[in-house]
């Protein structure tokens, strides 16, 4: 099962918004309604932030949001914090009791 | 507070074994999916493999598959990775990590992780 496919890198100015892509096949996030997101700072455990494509955990503030359209679902953090800079992993349920991440993009926050 | 703690990570030559431990606290261990998942040195992160919650089901991703054992102790709230046969691609932060249960009641194990350690390291080098 290979990886999904993110961007390595995005930006976006602070208070403006930043969407991320994640690309699969029709296997994965196109068959399943199981996409979550992950935010990484460096150095420490990843957070969930979405899970089900679209839904957030308690606690994740709403200016993270998640959709999903064929095979790519996206990340979109809007108004941009200094604490949002860091790396996002999306991924997905693949079937037959697997799993598969993206490899990750780094945000920036101009 | 609920909290996962990784240990057993070291340094180990090609061919060799190590078994890792994630000690539990906080949350019905017993009931709850948990899930190994590592991170080679500035790569992303890779699903290892995942056990149901007791008498269920274990996968495995298939990098690891035939080499990877994951097994837990209920009575002592303690997730195990025991790892034989070890390449120098097996490199990385391994953590373990727990399927998040959702308001209405929904399990994520398969997709969705909501509690995670802070990662014990993995170093495979002659």
């Amino acid at each position: 099962q290979s990886a999904l496919t993110q961007p390595p890198s995005a930006s976006g100015s602070f208070g403006q918004s930043v969407t991320i892509a994640c690309t699969g096949t029709s296997s994965d996030v196109g068959r399943y309604n199981y996409v979550s997101w992950y935010q990484q700072d460096p150095g420490k455990a990843p957070k969930l932030m979405i899970y089900e494509v679209s839904k957030r955990p308690s606690g994740v503030p709403d200016r993270f949001s998640g959709s999903k359209s064929g095979n790519t679902a996206s990340l979109t953090v809007s108004g941009l914090q200094a604490e949002d800079e860091a790396y996002y992993y999306c991924s997905s349920y693949a079937g037959s009791n697997i799993l598969v991440f993206g490899g990750g993009t780094k945000v920036t926050v101009l | 507070e609920v909290q996962l703690v990784e240990s057993g990570g070291g340094l180990v030559n090609p061919g060799g074994s190590l078994r890792l431990s994630c000690a539990t606290s906080g949350f019905t261990f017993a009931r709850a999916w948990m899930i190994w998942v590592r991170q080679a040195p500035g790569k992303g992160l890779e699903w290892v493999g995942r056990t149901k919650s007791t008498g269920g089901d274990i996968d495995y991703a298939a990098p690891v598959k035939g080499r990877f054992t994951i097994s837990r102790d209920d009575s002592e709230n303690t997730l195990f990775l025991q790892m034989d046969s070890l390449k120098t691609e097996d490199t990385a932060v391994y953590y373990c990590t727990r399927g998040y249960r959702d308001s209405s009641g929904s399990y994520h194990g398969d997709d969705a992780f909501d509690i995670w350690g802070q990662g014990t390291t993995v170093i495979v080098s002659s």
